[in-house]
């Protein structure tokens, strides 16, 4: 089955500090890739869906300053917590979906990204 | 008000039995569905998908019902290892609209 991976799988940092995090599809390539958070107890919220090669499409209420995503590649993304802040702790799931144009999203393993 | 909801529970049941809970979803203009499960401080995982004719995959079945934007999910025969939170899910295109999450613990 199709597999993505996520780095690092936990992050711990100082407050202010940039954080980037790192989405990858190991055996398909994804024209486009999707970035979730997950506070504890509640829905995943889609953030933001990046298309290789194009700026991401950031939902409303999240900053496309604060939260850098970068699609470089077919089976790359990034995404960049700038300037980290205890609010911004969270588990954080990236997504992609094959070129093929399926439905389906394959996640990630998530990353846990706590600010002290 | 939220897009998918869902009751939080816990629901707690013995193994080997039933149990069945659901959601509802706001956006008419969804046209795919599925529940994912997920387990603790991992991933979600696509469990099935949901048509509206109903459908079975080995101990789970799903319903959708579209006039009432009502999707349900009914696990029979229940094991430990299903203990687990079921998302429920509504899409539009490529958007997934995610529920909180119902709680299912198979106690033995």
């Amino acid at each position: 089955g199709a597999v993505v991976s996520q780095h690092p799988s936990r992050v711990i940092c100082k407050s202010g500090t940039s954080v980037k995090i790192e989405c990858r599809s190991l055996d398909f390539q994804a024209t486009t890739m999707f970035w979730y958070r997950q506070f504890p107890k509640q829905s995943l919220m889609l953030m933001a869906t990046s298309n290789e090669g194009s700026k991401a499409t950031y939902e409303q209420g999240v900053e496309k300053d604060k939260f850098l995503i970068n699609h470089a590649s077919l089976t790359l993304s990034t995404l960049t917590v700038t300037s980290a802040h205890p609010e911004d702790s969270s588990f954080y799931i990236c997504s992609a979906r094959p070129v093929a144009g399926q439905e389906t999203q394959y996640f990630g393993p998530g990353t846990r990204l706590l600010v002290l | 008000r939220k897009e998918v909801e869902q009751d939080p529970g816990p629901f707690n049941v013995p193994e080997g039995a039933t149990v069945a809970f659901n959601c509802t979803y706001s956006n008419s203009a969804s046209q795919s569905f599925f529940w994912y499960r997920q387990d603790c401080r991992k991933e979600p995982k696509l469990l099935m998908s949901v048509y509206s004719s109903g459908n079975e995959d080995g101990r789970f079945t799903a319903q959708l019902n579209r006039a009432s934007q009502y999707i349900s999910l009914l696990i029979r025969d229940s094991k430990l290892s299903d203990s687990a939170t079921y998302l429920c899910v509504a899409s539009e295109g490529y958007k997934l609209s995610f529920g909180a999450g119902t709680t299912v613990t198979v106690r033995a």
